[in-house]
C-alpha cells in the first residue's frame, strides 16, 4: 500500500530558529514529491515540487531535499517567522499518464512562538 | 475568481440527510479533484474528473457518495443518508492538465461538514 509518513507529528520552535521536517514514503511508481503548507481552515498551498532527478529545491526560506534511493525527503525552514505556523504536508505523486494521483502524509504541525 | 472556491464553507446536517457540496475550479482547468480530510490527517483522494467525466472514482468510500461535473467546470459532491463518520473537511482542487510532472493542483479552502 502506498504510504507517506512524516515526523515529527508536531513541533514548537522560537521565532528566528531553523527547523527540519522529515518525510519517508513507499509510493510506487514514483512521479514527484511535493511539500504543501496548510494554514488552519485553508486548503494546502504548494511550496516545492521535485522529480526523481532533483535532489534539492528552494522556495525562499524553504528548502526541500529528496533522496530517491532511500525514499526520504526533508523540508528545511530557515529563520522561522510567526507566519510559518501551519501544517506541512509531504505528498507523493503517482503519474499514471491519465491522472496525478497524490498520496498525502498526515503532516507536521509547526508552531512558531515568540 | 482567481482561485478555487468552495461553498458552503461550513455545513451542519443531521444524520440521514442529503447534502451537496460545490466546487468552482480555476477557469480553464480541465482536471478537478475531490479529497476528504479528517481531523489531524492528510487529505484522502475521493474522485477525479477530466472534463465532464469521472476518470477515477476509486476513492469514493461507498455508493452514498457521488459527484458530477456536467459542463466540465463546476462540480458538486453529493452525499446521501449522511452518517456521523462523514464529518470531515471536503477539499476540492483543480489543475491545468491531468498529469505530468510539475502539474500543480490548486486547492480550495474546503467545506467543513459536520453530521450530528
Amino acid at each position: 500500500k502506498n504510504q507517506v509518513e512524516q515526523s515529527p507529528q508536531s513541533l514548537i520552535i522560537l521565532e528566528g530558529k531553523n527547523c527540519t521536517l522529515q518525510c519517508n514514503y513507499t509510493v510506487s511508481p514514483f512521479s514527484n514529491l511535493r511539500w504543501y503548507k496548510q494554514d488552519t481552515g485553508r486548503g494546502p498551498v504548494s511550496l516545492t515540487i521535485m522529480t526523481f532527478s532533483e535532489n534539492t529545491k528552494s522556495n525562499g526560506r524553504y528548502t526541500a531535499t529528496l533522496d530517491a534511493d532511500t525514499k526520504q525527503s526533508s523540508l528545511h525552514i530557515t529563520a522561522s517567522q510567526l507566519s510559518d505556523s501551519a501544517s506541512y504536508i509531504c505528498v507523493v505523486s503517482t503519474d499514471t499518464g491519465t491522472a496525478s494521483k497524490l498520496t498525502f502524509g498526515t503532516g507536521t504541525r509547526l508552531q512558531v512562538t515568540l | 475568481g482567481a482561485g478555487v472556491s468552495q461553498t458552503p464553507s461550513n455545513k451542519v446536517t443531521e444524520k440521514g440527510k442529503y447534502v451537496e457540496l460545490r466546487c468552482d475550479p480555476i477557469s480553464g482547468h480541465t482536471a478537478l479533484y475531490w479529497y476528504r480530510q479528517s481531523l489531524g490527517q492528510g487529505p484522502e483522494f475521493l474522485i477525479y474528473f477530466q472534463g465532464t467525466g469521472a476518470a477515477d472514482d476509486s476513492g469514493l468510500p461507498n455508493d452514498r457518495f457521488f459527484a458530477v461535473r456536467p459542463e466540465g467546470s463546476v462540480s458538486t459532491l453529493k452525499i446521501q443518508r449522511t452518517e456521523r463518520g462523514d464529518s470531515a473537511v471536503y477539499l476540492c482542487a483543480s489543475s491545468l492538465t491531468d498529469g505530468g510532472n510539475y502539474n500543480e493542483q490548486f486547492f480550495g479552502p474546503g467545506t467543513r461538514l459536520t453530521v450530528l
